[in-house]
């Protein structure tokens, strides 16, 4: 049973280039969280969805930053003209349905974005 | 968000017990304690919950309090890979994981 797989796993972008970072969940996970660690900091919730649907955007940057996760295919997140702010390595986690009280979130190898 | 306490970094000897220590004392009846890891350059990583009992899994170990107030995280025979960024976190359902600093991990060989 593969785990989260996350590609690319280093991306390298000129300031006002995008960035697409993909997110492919377990197998039978139907929710996927994004998450950011900033150079020498903790990982900080950016965005929370499941198929379709946007359950939580409360840690997403207001511009610049979208995130999707389609009825098929891979949850994308998209930074639109980035900014050497920007570097950081942005982790995916998936879990199971929501109805458990004890959700484990199991999280991908990250996609680490250096922006120039 | 129920906020958690740990040491900034601890140290262990090599095949010797490590008790990772975590103060959560506004923890609410409905929070699960969570324990992950993160080893360098790598995602986070599962260890272990609980609720109110002791959990033992192969991994490690979870000894919670009677109030709940405090929990430790027990490596029974802490190795260079227990080497590691440990975070304490609670957590209900299928909120987002909200991290703290976590407890820097060294094996001393």
């Amino acid at each position: 049973n593969a785990g989260v797989m996350q590609n690319p796993r280093h991306l390298v972008r000129r300031r006002g280039q995008e960035a697409r970072l993909r997110c492919s969940p377990m197998k039978g996970h139907s929710h996927v969280y994004w998450y950011r660690q900033l150079p020498e900091e903790g990982l900080k919730f950016m965005v929370y969805l499941q198929k379709e649907n946007i359950i939580d955007e409360s840690g997403m940057p207001k511009e610049r930053f979208s995130a999707e996760f389609p009825k098929e295919g891979p949850s994308i997140l998209r930074i639109q003209q980035v900014v050497r702010g920007d570097s950081a390595a942005y982790f995916c986690a998936s879990s199971r349905q929501r109805a458990r009280l004890q959700e484990t979130q199991y999280f991908g190898p990250g996609t680490r974005l250096l922006v120039l | 968000d129920a906020k958690t306490t740990q040491p900034n970094s601890m140290e262990s000897n090599e095949e010797e017990p490590v008790h990772l220590p975590c103060n959560h004392s506004t923890i609410s009846g409905t929070d699960y304690i969570h324990w992950y890891r993160q080893l360098p350059s790598q995602g986070p990583e599962y260890v272990i919950h609980g609720l109110t009992s002791n959990v033992n899994n192969r991994m490690a170990s979870l000894a919670i309090a009677e109030d709940r107030k405090s929990s430790t995280l027990i490596l029974h025979r802490a190795t260079l890979r227990d080497a590691a960024v440990y975070y304490c976190i609670l957590h209900f359902g299928n909120e987002k994981l909200t991290f703290g600093t976590g407890t820097r991990l060294t094996i001393i060989p």
